[in-house]
């Protein structure tokens, strides 16, 4: 069965470190993956996502992913954290020809000023 | 335009209510989805409609009753609830099942009393 695995339950960081946040999926097949994020009692909001092609991906905010096909990861990057980055970030796979997006458990992200 | 409306914000309702949730979209998705999320929890899935037809049915309990009226809408009606409902309920929606990505709705508060 498709899983992912944060974990990391709670991160903290202080303003202007660098961050990774962890994120590792069991799945045969290359899977759609993403990073959403979400600020307490708000909806998520797509960060970036990875289909195929260059394993490092781009995404809004100044975050950038990974994807290690050997390590079954995709971590998320961010050079220089800013205290709005607070918050509980989910990472997700999707199959193709299905619906279903699996989460994982999220990392709660604390900034330190 | 890739927002996701939900209406209301917040809900609260009695055991012997019944209300109904609003999702709308004008991305000209196919797929939309209702998910239910507690407190430091990842959201799960409960309904995904394709194409306007019920696609899949998480084993929700029949006191929820999703509703597909049109490709830009999406209702979940509630009636009979427990406590134990209550929850953010968040609307998504996306193109297909291919290479697309999940946009989310800011998410309904529900309080069950």
């Amino acid at each position: 069965a498709q899983s992912v695995t944060q974990p990391d339950i709670h991160i903290t960081v202080s303003e202007g470190a660098s961050l990774e946040l962890r994120c590792n999926y069991s799945y045969g097949a290359t899977p759609y993956l993403f990073w959403y994020v979400q600020s307490p009692g708000q909806g998520l909001q797509l960060l970036l996502k990875y289909f195929s092609g260059d394993t490092l991906v781009q995404g809004i905010k100044g975050f950038e992913a990974e994807f290690k096909r050997s390590q079954s990861s995709f971590n998320l990057r961010k050079p220089s954290v800013h205290w709005s980055d607070a918050a509980e970030y989910f990472c997700a796979v999707r199959t193709s020809g299905t619906y279903k997006y699996i989460f994982g458990t999220g990392t709660r992200l604390k900034v330190l000023a | 335009d890739t927002e996701v409306t939900q209406t209301p914000k917040h809900l609260v309702m009695g055991m012997t209510n019944k209300k109904s949730l609003k999702c709308e979209q004008h991305m000209g998705h196919r797929a939309m989805y209702w998910y239910k999320q507690k407190a430091k929890k990842p959201p799960e899935l409960m309904f995904v409609y394709s194409y306007e037809k019920l696609s899949i049915n998480e084993s929700v309990p029949s006191r929820f009753s999703p509703e597909c009226p049109n490709s830009s809408l999406l209702n979940l009606h509630l009636h009979a609830l427990q406590p134990e409902d209550s929850a953010l309920y968040l609307c998504a929606s996306s193109q297909d099942q291919g290479r697309t990505e999940a946009f989310f709705g800011q998410g309904t508060r529900l309080t069950v009393v």
